[in-house]
């Protein structure tokens, strides 16, 4: 079975520039939620979606925003870059009714010169 | 002060060495604690995942919760040198509108020497 997928594995960009990151969540799931972990520090939530409609928003400008598609897949995207942007973006999903439990996808790796 | 605090480490232990990580928080909302393994640039892997206090088994992995105390610990019997990984404590609380947030403590690196 495959779990959540998210592309690209690594992404270069430089200030100021945009960046839109992908993710396929485990079939079934139709919660996705997206975390920001910077290098020596745990994944810090940025957005959950459940039916395309956003349900959580965590503690991030409005560079970042989110949305969800029918098929339940999600797009992560970041205006304006800061070299402060670099990070592992992480996508979550989790089955309906149960959005605690989140299984993560691998990752992509953003870094921002 | 942070809503969960977790020892980065770095831990190293002998193969074979039980293993103890551990977690307090602060905030008394906090509903599911979780347990996640993170391989160097890798995606967090669920481990284990409780909802009351007291203790759940899942093979060489032991959860415990304490609610009163608001401390939660991971143990990992008879370790191997494949459990060398970054431990992430993480727990949820509800986001508004049927949501759930994930906050995490900043891992244990944890290394078991063959």
């Amino acid at each position: 079975d495959a779990g959540v997928t998210q592309s690209p594995t690594h992404l270069i960009k430089t200030r100021g520039q945009h960046v839109t990151l992908r993710c396929s969540p485990i079939s079934g799931h139709k919660s996705v939620s997206w975390y920001q972990q910077v290098l020596g520090q745990g994944p810090q939530f940025i957005f959950q979606y459940y039916e395309k409609e956003e349900r959580g928003r965590g503690n991030f400008p409005d560079r970042f925003s989110a949305r969800q598609f029918p098929n339940y897949s999600s797009e992560l995207n970041v205006n304006a870059l800061l070299l402060g942007d670099s990070a592992l973006y992480l996508c979550a999903s989790s089955f309906a009714g149960t959005e605690n439990i989140q299984y993560f996808g691998a990752g992509t790796r953003l870094s921002v010169l | 002060q942070k809503e969960v605090e977790q020892d980065p480490g770095p831990l190293s232990v002998p193969e074979g060495a039980i293993v103890s990580l551990n977690c307090t928080y602060s905030n008394s909302a906090f509903q599911y604690f979780m347990w996640y393994r993170q391989y160097s640039r890798k995606g967090p892997e669920l481990l284990m995942y409780t909802y009351s206090s007291g203790n759940k088994e899942d093979g060489r992995f032991t959860a415990q919760v304490d609610k009163s105390s608001k401390y939660i610990s991971l143990f990992i019997r008879d370790s191997q040198p494949s459990d060398s990984a970054t431990y992430l404590c993480a727990m949820s609380e509800a986001a508004g509108a049927g949501s759930y947030q994930l906050t995490f403590g900043k891992g244990t690196k944890l290394s078991v020497i063959p």
